[in-house]
């Protein structure tokens, strides 16, 4: 089955504590991305990679941190810089087929703090 | 910055009525446009891609339109059923691979 894989499904954190959200893609797709979603707003941007070894900030990097060591992965750890974590995060990945640019999603992680 | 506006934010419509969700932008120069779908605690799902060169596009019951002068596209939904009631969002595409997407709007088919 191809496509992305996020988990966990739920996340709780303590404050003051790291945690990490994982996010895998079997799909061969070059970039990919993370978006935060609150209630009732668009998504919107964290981090994005476009190739292995290289990632940019979006519109709301702080408090947030990112690797892209494999292809495949691109995990995201919520830090106890971020005040306000509790959101839904969904990964994405873009494939680029001709002139398409088209995103896929996966499930996502609904991260709450204790 | 790309701002784009989905409305309304709620719509409720009895089983069967053709219903027309609205999103507006305001740069222009996107490079495509593309329609989700969201279930309650899911991830997105996309239903229509639009490129910036074309007018609309189809997939059975649904139809999307884009015109780029006015910032607008529609997403057209006929016969609706409730196994259509999720949250529909848009998301605009810049020639920088930047995707913005709108808050959505909510939708409930009642049987």
């Amino acid at each position: 089955d191809g496509g992305i894989t996020q988990s966990p499904k739920y996340l709780f954190r303590k404050e003051g504590q790291n945690v990490t959200l994982s996010c895998e893609q079997n799909l061969n797709h070059d970039a990919m991305y993370w978006y935060r979603q609150d209630p009732g707003q668009g998504l919107r941007l964290i981090y994005y990679s476009q190739i292995v070894n290289d990632f940019q900030k979006g519109d709301i990097a702080e408090g947030y941190s990112v690797s892209r060591e494999k292809k495949e992965s691109f995990p995201l750890t919520v830090t106890s810089a971020q005040k306000n974590p509790t959101a839904f995060y969904l990964c994405a990945s873009r494939e680029d087929r001709g002139a398409k640019n088209i995103q896929y999603f996966g499930a996502g992680t609904r991260l709450s703090v204790l | 910055k790309q701002e784009v506006t989905q409305i309304p934010a709620a719509l409720s419509v009895p089983e069967g009525e053709n219903l027309v969700l609205n999103c507006s932008f305001t740069d222009s120069a996107i490079y495509n446009l593309q329609w989700f779908r969201q279930d309650p605690g899911k991830g997105l799902t996309s239903l229509l891609l639009i490129q910036s060169s074309q007018r609309e596009q189809t997939s059975g019951r649904l139809n999307a339109s884009l015109d780029k002068s006015s910032g607008r596209s529609t997403l057209y939904i006929a016969a609706s059923q409730p196994g259509d009631s999720a949250t529909y969002l848009c998301a605009v595409g810049s020639y920088n691979n930047d995707m913005r997407f709108g808050a959505g709007t909510r939708l409930t088919v009642k049987p």
